[in-house]
């Protein structure tokens, strides 16, 4: 069984800062896969990033990187230069076999 | 546009109905999920279907009735709910499974159960 654990229910930051939102995830599975998505107001999830669990390379796409720890089962998200529409709920999710196990999420505010 | 389009973007029923939430993907996908998400509640997923196979029933209430008549076309048909099925439901499609392939969502269906 897969589980995925977001401790952070809430967060805030300055526009143009760097915040960093954590989770941890927990498998049996040798081989599988970590994402971080958001879901702005309009409730549409949009993929953010996605790591595989065999490459020792952390994943980053412009502001938004990971810091993948495998044997810690640590997978946060930094998002650097905070825009206003940055602002959403992040989810955090795991796969092993396709099917995406998620976190109870991260709402974000980014302020001006 | 998504890729996968649900409809009735919100719908509103009574106890003794019966009602049925589409999806449809345009991305030549072959595995299908429904996803619900309450509020407070992480996303539970619901059902899976590989090339129109189903492969996860995740201990969903008889009342949710999924059908995948084809690759492209998933349906949850919904009857005899209770006031705590109200709910934000949500597919998405991926390439198919088992694999890591990243998996899209449509923008969601909005349901009250009255």
């Amino acid at each position: 069984a897969q589980t995925v654990t977001q401790s952070q229910p809430e967060m805030s930051v300055q526009e143009a800062e760097t915040v960093t939102l954590s989770c941890t995830y927990d498998t049996s599975e040798s081989n599988y896969y970590l994402f971080w998505y958001k879901q702005p107001p309009s409730r549409q999830m949009i993929l953010v990033i996605r790591q595989e669990a065999y490459k020792q390379q952390n994943a980053t796409e412009n502001r938004f990187s990971v810091n993948f720890q495998k044997a810690a089962k640590s997978f946060s998200l930094k998002i650097s230069d905070s825009q206003l529409g940055d602002t959403a709920m992040y989810f955090c999710a795991a796969s092993a076999t396709g099917k995406l196990i998620f976190g109870q999420g991260t709402t974000l505010q980014v302020k001006p | 546009e998504t890729g996968v389009t649900q409809t009735p973007r919100h719908l509103v029923m009574g106890m003794t109905n019966k009602k049925s939430l589409k999806c449809e993907q345009h991305l030549g996908h072959n595995a299908m999920y429904w996803y619900k998400q309450s509020a407070k509640k992480p996303l539970e997923l619901m059902f899976v279907y590989n090339f129109k196979e189903q492969t996860e029933n995740n201990s969903v209430p008889s009342r949710f009735s999924p059908e995948c008549p084809n690759s492209s076309h998933l349906f949850l048909h919904l009857h005899t709910l209770q006031p705590e099925d109200s709910a934000l439901y949500l597919c998405a499609s991926s390439q198919e499974l088992p694999s890591g392939n990243t998996i899209y969502f449509g923008e969601g269906s909005w349901l009250t159960v009255v």
